[in-house]
């Protein structure tokens, strides 16, 4: 079945620095979703990314969706302690038998 | 608006034993979607219902079922318990299928002793 992979598990920063996160699926997407989670709360949307080669900033964060969509990155420019949690990227595919696979996430931690 | 509701927050079943987690989406959502998340192994696909009918369904033994009814509100089972079943179990409301922002409640966190 499908696979998304994402990588760092785990990356801790000081602030200032920027961070990045890449997921990689084991096939084509239709979209990516990022999410993320704060501890001991649950997912929150970010994004979704459709299109081949798409780009899309949120203030210090960027998105991008690789060319052949079956990869993704996301990165943050000069961290927060706001910023920490985990970011899970999520690999849609399908039509009408449409399934969202989650990535295993990366934990930021940053230290002020 | 309410968010994505579900109950109850927190149990503490002994093995063998089976329960029931309840979700109610957000008002209009017909898109339910159900997680299991462990810290070794992320968020992992329980099943998704739309218009009361389960559209997907991940790799879980049969033990895990669901259901959705006519106002959208999902239920999901849990029989015969394991200790391994122990995780915080996620709802995922959307406005439809395919491709759409997915709204997370709180979560049930599920003890098995």
């Amino acid at each position: 079945g499908q696979q998304v992979m994402q990588i760092p598990q785990y990356q801790h920063v000081q602030e200032g620095e920027d961070f990045t996160t890449y997921c990689n699926s084991s096939t084509t997407l239709s979209n990516i979703q990022w999410y993320k989670q704060r501890p001991g709360g649950h997912p929150v949307f970010l994004i979704q990314l459709v299109k081949s080669g798409e780009v899309k900033k949120q203030k210090r964060l960027t998105f991008q969706f690789g060319e052949a969509k079956k990869n993704s990155s996301l990165h943050i420019t000069a961290t927060q302690t706001t910023d920490v949690g985990t970011y899970f990227c999520a690999g849609g595919v399908g039509g009408s038998n449409y399934k969202l696979t989650f990535g295993k996430g990366t934990l930021l931690t940053v230290n002020p | 608006k309410a968010g994505v509701t579900q109950t109850p927050r927190y149990l503490i079943k002994t093995r063998g034993q089976q329960v029931t987690l309840s979700c109610s989406p957000i008002s209009g959502h017909r898109s339910v979607s159900w997680y299991q998340q462990t810290p070794g192994q992320g968020l992992q696909f329980l099943f998704e219902y739309f218009s009361e009918t389960q559209r997907n369904k991940g790799n879980f033994p049969g033990r895990f079922s669901g259901r959705q009814f006519s106002n959208s509100r999902s239920e999901m089972n849990v029989s015969t318990l394991e200790l391994g079943d122990s995780a915080l179990y996620l709802c995922a409301s959307a406005l439809s299928r395919g491709g759409t922002e997915a709204f997370f409640g709180q979560g049930t966190r599920l003890t098995v002793v």
